[in-house]
């Protein structure tokens, strides 16, 4: 069955840089879309970016657009979000997810999440 | 970018009973070409990550129980659990992917009376 395996996430000062990693089994990784999906301790879901499934489209919600790059490895199986400049406002855990390669993006396939907290 | 407003934020039903989740988008979410509505809602327990459980706004994720369904179209939407269960304490998101952005809905808490 699917499984998302996220990484990378950590302690880190504002203004910094962390890079995620989220390792897919289960399924053909190359074939399907992927999405990062953060969500701030005790608060809601907030979508972050999506890459196709070979990498030729790319888009990022404007609150991380010109921090951050969403991008994949198919040859690995692995999806990466490198995170710049880092803000308070970014302390969350992010979500690695996978949409269903239609070009519907629902998210069917869900990892665990990684911690990222931006402190001082 | 489309606004997903949920209603209510918090919700206590007693065992066996109904309850009902309503998501409003602020703009419609169907698709005049093919006819759907570009909705989704998930379930998300404490400590773990979001479960889809229905997509096209009516249509139950594989592994779902029929307990849960879903309805509406346009810009108003209902996630209904038939008769609640212990296990079905959540928070409920309604997510819509007509266009990027995607966005969610800000949560109900869905607890037993």
């Amino acid at each position: 069955q699917v499984q998302l395996v996220e990484s990378g996430g950590g302690v880190v000062q504002p203004g910094r840089s962390l890079r995620l990693s989220c390792a897919a089994s289960g399924f053909t990784f190359s074939a399907y879309g992927m999405h990062w999906v953060r969500q701030a301790p005790g608060k809601g879901l907030e979508w972050v970016a999506i890459i196709s499934h070979d990498g030729s489209s790319i888009y990022y919600s404007d609150s991380v657009k010109g921090r951050i790059t969403i991008s994949r490895d198919n040859s690995k199986n692995t999806l990466h979000l490198q995170m710049n400049s880092l803000r308070a406002e970014d302390t969350a855990v992010y979500y690695c997810a996978k949409d269903i390669a239609t070009g519907s993006y629902y998210l069917d396939g869900w990892g665990q999440g990684t911690l990222v907290s931006v402190s001082s | 970018d489309i606004v997903m407003t949920q209603s209510p934020d918090s919700l206590a039903v007693s065992l066996g009973e109904r309850a009902t989740i309503n998501c409003k988008p602020s703009q419609s979410v169907l698709y005049s070409s093919n006819k759907k509505n570009y909705l989704a809602w998930y379930q998300q327990k404490p400590g773990q990550p979001p479960k889809l459980l229905i997509y096209w706004a009516s249509t139950r994720q594989s592994g779902v129980p029929d307990r849960f369904s879903g309805s509406g179209s346009g810009t108003d939407f209902t996630l209904t659990i038939s008769s609640l269960q212990a296990e079905d304490v959540a928070v409920y998101f309604c997510q819509q992917y007509y266009s990027t952005p995607l966005t969610f809905g800000q949560g109900t808490k869905l607890e037993i009376k």
